[in-house]
């Protein structure tokens, strides 16, 4: 059974770093591309950044880049998004998924609050 | 960047209808579009997959078409499940874009 859990959420200040990291299990990992998706509070949906199955290339969208970097250890089948220098637009849910046609999975997603 | 306009943002409809929802891209997106339901507190799940492909383990109710800029997902028999929020997602160019949901309410 394919798993994505996402971790490391949680309340930070302006300004502050957070990491996150989706576990990945019930597949080859590093077959597959990923993504990272959130979703503010009764908001629709914003993709945020991907990475090649080898990691050798990185996605980003333009509000995040500098800032955030998706990076990934197949060895270990997780998934990470070091997010720096946070700003309340950031408050969101965060969202693992694969990247791949019919392949489409997503984790239970994991809340950031960017608040002082 | 490709814009995605999805309408329409609110749908209420009867069990037994047929319904439409439709995207339009900014720009040529090669049937690279996906269509997703979401439940309140769940993550979105895949319904289609590049135009017309249905996802394993979907209804078969559930069928999209399109090409170019134009795109409809459509239920053929709408049931008491099938509430939630639609999104359709370009997977063509980066950045990758969502359209902005249509919520479907069951009357």
């Amino acid at each position: 059974e394919v798993q994505l859990v996402e971790s490391g959420g949680g309340l930070v200040q302006p300004g502050r770093s957070l990491k996150l990291s989706c576990a990945a299990s019930g597949f080859t990992f590093s077959n597959y591309g990923m993504h990272w998706i959130r979703q503010a509070p009764t908001k629709g949906l914003e993709w945020v950044a991907s990475i090649s199955p080898s990691g050798g290339s990185t996605y980003y969208r333009d509000s995040v880049k500098g800032r955030f970097t998706i990076s990934r250890d197949n060895a270990k089948s997780t998934l990470y998004l070091q997010m720096d220098s946070l700003r309340s637009e950031d408050t969101a849910t965060y969202y693992c998924a694969t990247a791949g046609p019919g392949f489409d999975y997503w984790g239970q997603g994991v809340m950031v609050t960017v608040s002082s | 960047d490709i814009q995605m306009t999805q309408s329409p943002s609110l749908l209420s409809a009867s069990v037994g209808d047929r319904v439409t929802i439709n995207c339009k891209a900014s720009q040529n997106i090669n049937k690279y579009l996906n269509w997703y339901q979401q439940k309140l507190g769940e993550a979105p799940k895949l319904l289609i997959y590049n135009t017309n492909n249905l996802q394993t383990g979907i209804p078969s109710r559930f069928s999209g078409s399109g090409s170019g800029t134009d795109y409809t997902l459509t239920i053929s028999s709408l049931q008491p499940e099938d509430f939630g929020t639609y999104f359709c997602f370009q997977h063509n160019s980066w950045p990758l874009t969502f359209g902005s949901g249509t919520k479907l309410e069951i009357k």
